[in-house]
């Protein structure tokens, strides 16, 4: 079976600054994907990418930057940081046309002090 | 665009209860349907999916019912104990892009003992 590792598990930022997230996939799957998670919120999806180098915006775009440097690995920038914000940010890949093959990481938790 | 919305935000069941949540969409193009669940500290592990022409599935105590005419989806189980204890999210999607799936903001479960 394959695996989604997100990197760091937690992640405390200073207000302004600019912080990088990291995701990787062994499952050899062409879809990525980056959601948001705040309570009581669900999960909006921020950015995708369906091959490597392509990107596409989400619901929730402005304020991040994504990266498909190659197909294993979907990175994920916050411009800069809000003060006091706090979520949880998840990766998913899947690699069919449906989501039912979605595969999640267990996600970085993000503090902003 | 598609509103999804799910309910109730908490719920707390004795052990071997039943434990009911139900989901509400509005796009009537919606195609596939599909219950999540999450445990403290993970991503989300898909426990069901269903698509548009099913109206009722049933897996290892798991009861999802679709009721396209009322737009309500709804998962049931039966039977619970500690261990189903998490937040449990539906989410959906239609025909035209499989890929921008909405998420219901989740139901936190409590399975008292």
């Amino acid at each position: 079976g394959g695996i989604i590792t997100q990197t760091p598990k937690f992640l405390i930022g200073q207000e302004g600054q600019k912080l990088t997230l990291k995701c990787q996939q062994n499952f050899n799957h062409d879809t990525m994907y980056w959601y948001r998670q705040d309570s009581g919120k669900g999960l909006r999806l921020i950015y995708y990418s369906i091959t490597e180098n392509d990107l596409q915006k989400g619901d929730l775009s402005e304020g991040y930057d994504a990266s498909r440097e190659k197909k294993s690995s979907f990175s994920l920038t916050v411009t800069s940081a809000q003060k006091n914000e706090m979520a949880v940010f998840l990766c998913a890949s899947d690699g069919g046309f449906s989501a039912e093959t979605l595969y999640f990481g267990s996600g970085t938790r993000l503090t902003v002090l | 665009g598609e509103q999804v919305e799910q309910r109730p935000p908490h719920l707390s069941v004795r052990e071997g209860d039943s434990a009911f949540i139900i989901c509400t969409y509005t796009d009537s193009a919606t195609a596939y349907f599909y219950w999540y669940k999450q445990e403290p500290g993970a991503g989300l592990q898909l426990l069901m999916s269903v698509f548009s022409n099913v109206d009722r599935k049933e897996e290892q105590g798991l009861t999802v019912l679709l009721n396209k005419k009322d737009k309500r989806l709804s998962l049931n189980l039966t039977a619970a104990h500690p261990g189903d204890s998490a937040v449990y999210f539906c989410a959906v999607s239609d025909d035209t892009n499989a890929y921008k799936v909405i998420f219901g903001k989740g139901t936190h479960l409590h399975v008292l003992p």
